[in-house]
């Protein structure tokens, strides 16, 4: 059965200091991961989806299938940042989403 | 472009009632699923439709139940509730086609079960 691990439930970093939010997966398949974001009183959005290898906001994952991991980084935190995100797995057929328990991102002043 | 809506917001049930939730999803998509997101057990999949039928499946007791209707609407629907049912219940719509697609999510209804 597929899994998403997000280990930590509270991030919490200055204000231009680099942040790295980790996921790890378990899927026998291939994989397609995302990240979603949930802004404070708005509704869950994608950030980023690992096929497109962007960079939203300038975030940036890389999915690294030996380690079967899809870290979330950004070299500097902005204020604006602060949000709960979650990392989330697309398996099968259709689109049944596998989401890691988030991680609530906190940039301090 | 409107975004997923459902319907209602809020809502105060008493256990062993059952309830019925809707999700309206962006015009053009026609999969919608369905998600319990509770402080414990985070964001779980309960169900998707496509095209009226239900294309996968969660864990959840057969008191979840949901359907789809020609216009892509969905409904879902929970019997005998219990307590541990109060949660965000979460909508989420879909297009079809690309691999990587995005799910557009509804601001939720929130049901507490007293």
């Amino acid at each position: 059965a597929q899994r998403v691990t997000q280990p930590e439930k509270l991030l919490s970093v200055f204000k231009g200091a680099p942040v790295e939010l980790k996921c790890n997966y378990s899927y026998s398949g291939s994989p397609e991961l995302f990240w979603y974001v949930q802004y404070s009183r708005q509704r869950l959005q994608l950030l980023l989806r690992h096929i497109s290898r962007e960079s939203i906001k300038g975030f940036t994952a890389d999915l690294n299938k030996g380690e079967t991991s899809f870290h979330l980084k950004k070299p500097f935190a902005q204020e604006e940042d602060s949000a709960m995100y979650y990392c989330a797995l697309r398996t099968g057929g259709g689109n049944k989403l596998t989401f890691g328990t988030g991680t609530q991102l906190k940039v301090e002043l | 472009k409107a975004g997923v809506t459902q319907t209602p917001r809020y809502l105060i049930k008493t256990r062993g009632q059952q309830v019925t939730l809707s999700c309206s999803p962006i015009s053009g998509h026609r999969s919608v699923s369905w998600y319990q997101q509770t402080p414990g057990q985070g964001l779980q999949f309960l169900f998707e439709y496509f095209s009226e039928t239900q294309r996968n499946k969660g864990n959840f007791p057969g008191r979840f139940s949901g359907r789809q209707f020609s216009n892509s609407r969905s409904e879902m629907n929970v019997s005998t509730l219990e307590l541990g049912d109060s949660a965000l219940y979460l909508c989420a719509s879909s297009p079809e086609g690309a691999r990587d697609t995005e799910a557009f999510f509804g601001q939720g209804t929130r049901l507490t079960v007293v």
